[in-house]
């Protein structure tokens, strides 16, 4: 079966890093994309991963690695609008993405 | 980052009438659309994928005689909520995607409540 694996809640403090891991399993692979949501409000995209490594983007990296099957989302210099959930969204070999509950991360002062 | 609309963004409907919602790609060719159904606090749940000219493909326990999908051109997705239930309330949530690699855009979202 297909399966995505991210920690229910994270809790973090202004200014500091946070890294939200994923492991998943699908039916082949075809990259794997994070995505920020604020509640009541629809996903927004942040980064897309298909080859092993780090990708950075200025505040926000999101790492690959294929053989184990893992992902993280690092979060740098965070901020009080950063709270929201962050889904882990593989793609499998029908190029759908394949949705886990995600990560609610709760920044405090 | 590509732009795609949706609307209403909130349909207060009485109970056993319809709901349409539409989904639009602004500034580029969406071959294919996604809609989702979202509960408070759970994940995103995959409704059905259709691509332009094509019915709509559901995922099972998804009745496609209750959610009428429609996706006439490469800009216009429209999802139809017949006969509207109470457990029917929920946020539901386009996307659109160019090609099949390629990130996929969401539209803002509609809140449903049926009274």
């Amino acid at each position: 079966g297909q399966n995505i694996d991210q920690p229910t809640e994270m809790t973090a403090t202004e200014g500091a890093i946070v890294q939200i891991n994923c492991t998943y399993q699908t039916s082949g692979f075809n990259g794997l994309f994070w995505y920020q949501q604020h509640a009541g409000e629809a996903p927004t995209f942040l980064s897309y991963n298909v080859l092993d490594g780090l990708e950075e983007k200025g505040r926000f990296s999101s790492f690959l690695s294929r053989s184990k099957g893992y992902s993280y989302l690092l979060l740098k210099e965070l901020q009080m609008k950063d709270s929201a959930s962050y889904l882990c969204a593989p793609m499998d070999s029908n190029y759908q993405l394949i949705w886990g509950a995600g990560t609610k991360l709760i920044i405090k002062p | 980052g590509a732009v795609v609309s949706q609307h209403p963004s909130r349909v207060i409907c009485k109970s056993g009438t319809s709901v349409k919602i539409e989904c639009r790609s602004l500034d580029f060719q969406a071959t294919t659309m996604f809609w989702y159904r979202q509960f408070p606090k759970q994940s995103l749940m995959l409704m059905a994928t259709s691509n332009e000219g094509s019915k709509a493909t559901y995922e099972q326990g998804v009745e496609k005689d209750k959610f009428l999908i429609n996706h006439a051109s490469l800009t216009l997705s429209t999802l139809t909520v017949t006969s509207a239930h109470p457990e029917d309330s929920s946020f539901y949530i386009c996307s659109a995607r160019g090609t099949a690699d390629t990130e996929a855009f969401f539209g803002q979202g509609t809140r449903l409540t049926v009274v």
